[in-house]
């Protein structure tokens, strides 16, 4: 079962934050980000393991919540290439492969 | 990128028809996945590959069958194309020490 993202899109003016949360209804091992802009392909952003440290890339941050299932994504003062949809992707650990969730649509604006 | 080169990167075939999509790889990485995109699904796993002729269902596997005779390469075909698989398939190579996926960039079937 896919992993549920919220919001399904955000549009956002350049220098504002967001925060996208994906969530499961299974016990995971971890959780990783992608991006993808429009007409590429996704583009890996960061893991999150089961007891690991919040992660960062660039003024992009994530935290995983292990007895909830979630983990959310933190854009800090966002920028124009920041556009594009976020991709979380979760693994229970027990040789499954990732399982995708619908994305969410970001859009920085000027 | 990972060295993936996907081919071919467009087609339009006609319902019925078998068509086959290949993937390639020049760093040696062990998992090969194939998946396609579609608007309102993100990506779902049709089949993946562990080894040299290794390989298991993802979750949207009907219709579908691989191949991988060689490490470099990853061939997904479909029998008898159908217009429900008309769609975006990406490949992807997964790094194992850090579990990063590495996409290929994209391959669009078109099919009437």
């Amino acid at each position: 079962q896919q992993p549920v993202q919220s919001p399904q899109a955000v549009i956002l003016r350049e220098g504002e934050d967001a925060v996208i949360n994906c969530s499961s209804s299974k016990a995971l091992y971890s959780v990783h980000w992608y991006r993808q802009k429009h007409g590429e392909a996704p583009v890996f952003l960061m893991i999150l393991l089961k007891g690991g440290e919040q992660m960062r890339h660039e003024k992009i941050s994530a935290s995983f919540n292990e007895k909830k299932q979630q983990s959310s994504l933190y854009l800090t003062a966002s920028q124009l290439s920041y556009s594009g949809t976020y991709f979380c992707g979760t693994d229970t650990g027990t040789a499954s492969k990732l399982t995708f969730g619908t994305g969410t649509r970001l859009q920085v604006t000027l | 990128d990972a060295g993936i080169t996907q081919s071919p990167r467009h087609k339009v075939t006609e319902t019925g028809t078998p068509v086959t999509l290949r993937c390639h790889q020049t760093e040696n990485h062990r998992y090969m996945y194939w998946y396609r995109q579609d608007p309102g699904h993100g990506l779902r796993l049709i089949h993946y590959s562990y080894g040299v002729k290794d390989t298991d269902k993802g979750e949207v596997s009907d219709g579908y069958s691989v191949s991988r005779s060689k490490t470099e390469d990853f061939l997904l075909t479909l029998e008898s194309a159908t217009s429900s698989q008309t769609s975006v398939y990406f490949c992807a190579v997964e790094r194992e020490n850090t579990g990063e996926l590495f996409f290929g960039e994209g391959s669009r079937l078109t099919v009437l």
